[in-house]
């Protein structure tokens, strides 16, 4: 079974720290996604990639920057996190050829800005 | 642009009974694909049942059906002998070909099941 594992399920940072968020998948999916999950409000695309070293950014993309340096890895990155930034964060990778088969989704990081 | 509308925030079912949760959705694309997934209170999405744009049959997994209506262009989910693990948030997302793999999310709608 592909996994894709979240480095943390629950974060606590104080407003203006620089944080980090990591994906590791291990099936060598081309494409990796950072989606914010918040009520009301469905999942919202802030970073995707399709390749090593390549990224895009989706419909949220403010505040945020990422990196992939290698395939299995695609961090997130705040920069100086916000309260607003408070959210659930959903990692997801997929193949980049196989559209049938939906993403495969990390269990969540549920980060407080405090 | 690529929009996805869940206009159910709730649902409830009998167990054991069928239920319904609506998806539209609106896009350009010719081709495309849509997909359901379920996340329990756990919090992990999981994927159930995808549905190409040029398929003719309607995509079926076990319990889970899709209702695909190109010309009303809307997604349905249909659960059959619904079951008390299915309560938990299902979402419908949508996929162009031209958006190089990228998922379109509705809100989402809480489905409970009573026993």
């Amino acid at each position: 079974d592909v996994k894709v594992t979240q480095s943390s399920r629950y974060l606590v940072k104080r407003t203006g720290e620089k944080v980090f968020l990591e994906c590791v998948q291990d099936m060598d999916h081309e494409n990796m996604f950072w989606y914010r999950q918040d009520p009301g409000l469905g999942l919202r695309l802030i970073y995707f990639s399709y390749d090593v070293k390549m990224k895009e950014k989706g419909d949220i993309p403010e505040g945020y920057s990422v990196s992939r340096e290698k395939k299995e890895r695609f961090s997130l990155i705040l920069e100086s996190a916000s309260t607003n930034q408070t959210s659930m964060y959903l990692c997801a990778s997929s193949l980049g050829a196989d559209r049938g088969r939906g993403y495969t989704f990390g269990s969540g990081t549920r980060l407080t800005v405090v | 642009a690529q929009k996805i509308t869940q206009t159910q925030p709730g649902m409830f079912v009998q167990e054991k009974e069928a239920v319904t949760l609506d998806c539209t959705y609106d896009t350009s694309d010719p081709s495309y694909g849509l997909f359901w997934y379920k996340q329990p209170s756990s919090g992990e999405m999981i994927f159930l049942i995808y549905q190409g744009s040029y398929d003719q049959q309607n995509a079926t997994e076990g319990r889970y059906s899709l209702n695909f209506q190109k010309a009303r262009k809307s997604a349905n989910l249909v659960i059959s002998a619904s079951q008390l693990g299915d309560s938990a948030m299902y979402f419908c997302a949508m996929r162009e070909i031209v958006t190089a793999g990228k998922s379109t999310f509705g809100d989402g709608t809480t489905l409970t099941v009573k026993p």
